[in-house]
């Protein structure tokens, strides 16, 4: 089965550091998205792309966070200066625009 | 603004019955609506997807309605086993260019043999 790829899939980092995580899509799939998980407020959008064009960052602290496609095989979140509150699970997901998406494992990201 | 409602955060339901649960949502025109799958530890799994001009979808023991009156879905998973246990998350998706998934909070759904 095609799987969602994400690394890595564990981050301690201290505070002020700066946190990048990847992610490759199923090929073929032309929507990627970025989602953050915590206890508190479940599955957030970040992020997402449609053929590698940013269509909404509605969702992302723009001063720290910065979502890019660079090509169709990677999706790259990045934090910097990353805080403590930026702990989480984030998640990436493809699709091909219309139907169910397939979600990596996800990475979980503590910031201590 | 946008919202979506799971009926509960948990449901506890013996095995053999039928588990219900359910998806308000406000102020959102959604194109079709999707149920998925979440483990401990996991990214959500894609179960069903209902289309706003459809009533009801099944796969195996599951069953989705869609009532875009109501703005509601229910997801049915009847015989329900103990591997059934996990947490089920809605999502609402438009047909627009710029459209993005919207999840629910959840339902944490334990059966109890």
């Amino acid at each position: 089965d095609a799987r969602v790829t994400q690394t890595p899939r564990h981050k301690v980092t201290e505070m002020g550091q700066e946190v990048t995580m990847r992610c490759q899509p199923i090929l073929g799939h032309n929507t990627v998205f970025w989602y953050r998980q915590t206890m508190m407020q479940g599955l957030e959008l970040l992020a997402y792309f449609r053929n590698r064009a940013p269509l909404d960052d509605s969702g992302m602290p723009k001063d720290r966070f910065s979502a890019e496609m660079p090509d169709a095989t990677l999706a790259t979140l990045k934090i910097q200066p990353s805080e403590p509150r930026d702990s989480a699970v984030y998640f990436c997901a493809s699709g091909s625009g219309q139907g169910g998406y397939t979600f990596g494992s996800g990475t979980r990201l503590t910031v201590v | 603004s946008q919202k979506i409602e799971q009926n509960s955060e948990a449901l506890n339901i013996q095995e053999g019955k039928t588990a219900t649960l359910t998806c308000n949502y406000t102020n959102y025109s959604p194109a079709y609506l999707q149920w998925y799958r979440q483990d401990p530890g996991r990214g959500p799994v894609f179960l069903l997807l209902i289309r706003e001009n459809e009533k009801e979808k099944r796969k195996e023991r599951l069953k989705v309605t869609f009532d875009t009156t109501l703005k509601q879905s229910l997801f049915h998973i009847t015989a329900s086993q103990p591997a059934d246990s996990a947490t089920y998350l809605c999502a609402l998706d438009s047909y627009s260019s710029a459209s993005k998934i919207i999840f629910g909070s959840g339902t944490r759904l334990s059966i109890r043999p």
